[in-house]
C-alpha cells in the first residue's frame, strides 16, 4: 500500500513569509508525528497527534509554529513569519496508534529553505 | 527525559569489514530502542528495534544490535560491510509504544571498495 507522503518535496520561501507543509499518513493510522531535521543533526520532535487532537506539542519551538489535523487524517504544519533558522527538512511519520509498540513509518520529508 | 549519544559522526570501513556503530542512551524508565537508516534524499527506514524480550535483535540487511542495560548501550553491528550499506544511521529511544522518538545526531557510514 501507499506509504506516508509529504508535499511539497521542496519549498523555497523568503524570510517573513508564511508556509504550509502537508502530510498524508498511511490510511488508518491514527497517530501522526512531525519532526524537524536540521543539517548534520538527527530528527527532533515537534508535535504528535492522536486522532484529531495534539497529544503532545512540547517540541514546537515557538508560537510561529502550528499544526492541525482536522479530520484525523491529513495534517498541515504551518509556519508564520519564517526565519532563516527554520530552514530544515520537515519529516512526518504515522503509526497505527494502538496499545503497545507501534512502528513509526516516515515520509520522505519536505526540505524548507528560507532565504 | 531521554537522550541518545552516537559516538562518531562519520565511520569509514572497507567492503567486507565489520561494521560497528555505537549508541548510548539515557532513560529514566525501561526504553524502547531503535536503529533507523536514511539513504540520500529518502525517508527514514527502520532497521531494527528492541522493545522487550531477547536483548540481541536482528534486523534487515544483516544488521543486528544488542541491548546492554548495564552499559546503557545499543550498538549496531554487521559482520561484513557492503557498498550498499553506505548511508546515515540514527539511533533512537522512546519510553512507550506511541511516544515520540528521541534521536541521536547520526553516524554517516562510508564503505570503501
Amino acid at each position: 500500500g501507499a506509504g506516508v507522503s509529504q508535499t511539497p518535496s521542496n519549498k523555497v520561501t523568503e524570510k517573513g513569509k508564511y508556509v504550509e507543509l502537508r502530510c498524508d499518513p498511511i490510511s488508518g493510522h491514527t497517530a501522526l508525528y512531525w519532526y524537524r531535521q536540521s543539517l548534520g543533526q538527527g530528527p527532533e520532535f515537534l508535535i504528535y497527534f492522536q486522532g484529531t487532537g495534539a497529544a503532545d506539542d512540547s517540541g514546537l519551538p515557538n508560537d510561529r509554529f502550528f499544526a492541525v489535523r482536522p479530520e484525523g487524517s491529513v495534517s498541515t504544519l504551518k509556519i508564520q513569519r519564517t526565519e532563516r533558522g527554520d530552514s530544515a527538512v520537515y519529516l512526518c511519520a504515522s503509526s497505527p496508534g494502538l496499545a503497545g509498540y507501534n512502528e513509526q513509518f516516515f515520509g520522505p520529508g519536505t526540505r524548507l529553505t528560507v532565504l | 527525559a531521554q537522550s541518545v549519544t552516537q559516538l562518531g559522526s562519520h565511520v569509514s570501513v572497507s567492503e567486507g569489514a565489520l561494521v560497528l556503530l555505537r549508541c548510548n542512551y539515557s532513560s529514566s524508565v525501561p526504553p524502547y530502542l531503535f536503529w533507523y537508516v536514511q539513504y540520500p534524499n529518502q525517508g527514514l527506514q527502520l532497521l531494527l528495534k528492541y522493545t522487550t524480550g531477547a536483548t540481541l535483535v536482528k534486523g534487515i540487511n544483516g544488521f543486528e544490535a544488542e541491548f546492554k542495560k548495564s552499559e546503557t548501550s545499543f550498538h549496531l553491528t554487521k559482520p561484513s560491510a557492503h557498498m550498499s550499506d553506505a548511508a546515515e544511521y540514527f539511533c533512537a529511544v522512546s519510553v512507550s509504544g506511541n511516544t515520540p522518538l528521541v534521536f541521536g545526531k547520526g553516524t554517516r557510514l562510508s564503505v570503501i571498495a
